[in-house]
């Protein structure tokens, strides 16, 4: 089956610790994504990566690191430096025929919800 | 920057009856896509609509497309229980979402 999966589903983390979320896709995708997502709100992009080992900021990178060594791989890393971690974390990827215009339809893993404690 | 902006923010209905949201977005397109997320769960595309398409449909989905007015439309025919969502406009020109518009079906 040709998909994205994350892992964990429920994550709960100790102030002050580092957690990293999974994303993977066998679906081919160039394109990875990731996205915040707090109760009643939208989806706010954190990172995203158009080609492997090349990764842009989105508009709340901070407090974030990811990496991009394969192309079906694109962890998240939530550091002690996110001031509010607690949310809903969607990954997501999209073929990409290049930089412009990246978007294309995109397909989205289940999420990881986080509680920091 | 966002682009999508999903109007109305909820909108509650009772089975059979048709829903309709709308989409607003602020600069030139190449596609416009709709995507439905269930609570707790991740977004899952509905339909993609181009920019030179003005109409599309999808089994019980219809969407539309204004391009002078910068606005989509997603209408639900004979809405069902299951339809109970959020629903979430996208285009090609950003990678953001809006709110989205949360869809409540009562049988």
């Amino acid at each position: 089956d040709g998909g994205i999966t994350q892992s964990p589903k429920y994550l709960f983390r100790k102030e002050g610790q580092n957690v990293t979320l999974s994303c993977e896709q066998n679906l081919n995708h160039d394109a990875m994504y990731w996205y915040r997502q707090d109760p009643g709100q939208g989806l706010r992009l954190i990172y995203y990566s158009q080609i492997v080992n090349d990764f842009q900021k989105g508009d709340i990178a901070e407090g974030y690191s990811v990496s991009r060594e394969k192309k079906e791989s694109f962890p998240l890393t939530v550091t002690s430096a996110q001031k509010n971690p607690t949310a809903f974390y969607l990954c997501a990827s999209t073929y990409s025929s290049g930089r412009a215009r990246p978007r294309g339809t995109q397909y989205f893993g289940p999420g990881t919800r986080l509680t920091v404690l | 920057s966002q682009q999508g902006e999903e109007d109305p923010q909820a909108l509650s209905i009772q089975e059979g009856e048709n829903a309709t949201m709308n989409c607003s977005y602020k600069t030139s397109i190449n596609n416009l896509q709709w995507y439905r997320q269930n609570s707790g769960r991740g977004l899952v595309h509905l339909i993609l609509i181009r920019s030179n398409e003005r109409e599309k449909h999808s089994g019980r989905l219809r969407v539309t497309l204004d391009t002078s007015k910068k606005s989509s439309s997603l209408l639900i025919t004979a809405s069902r229980a299951a339809d109970t969502a959020s629903y979430f406009c996208a285009t090609d020109a950003s990678l953001t979402f809006g709110k989205g518009t949360m869809l409540l079906v009562s049988p």
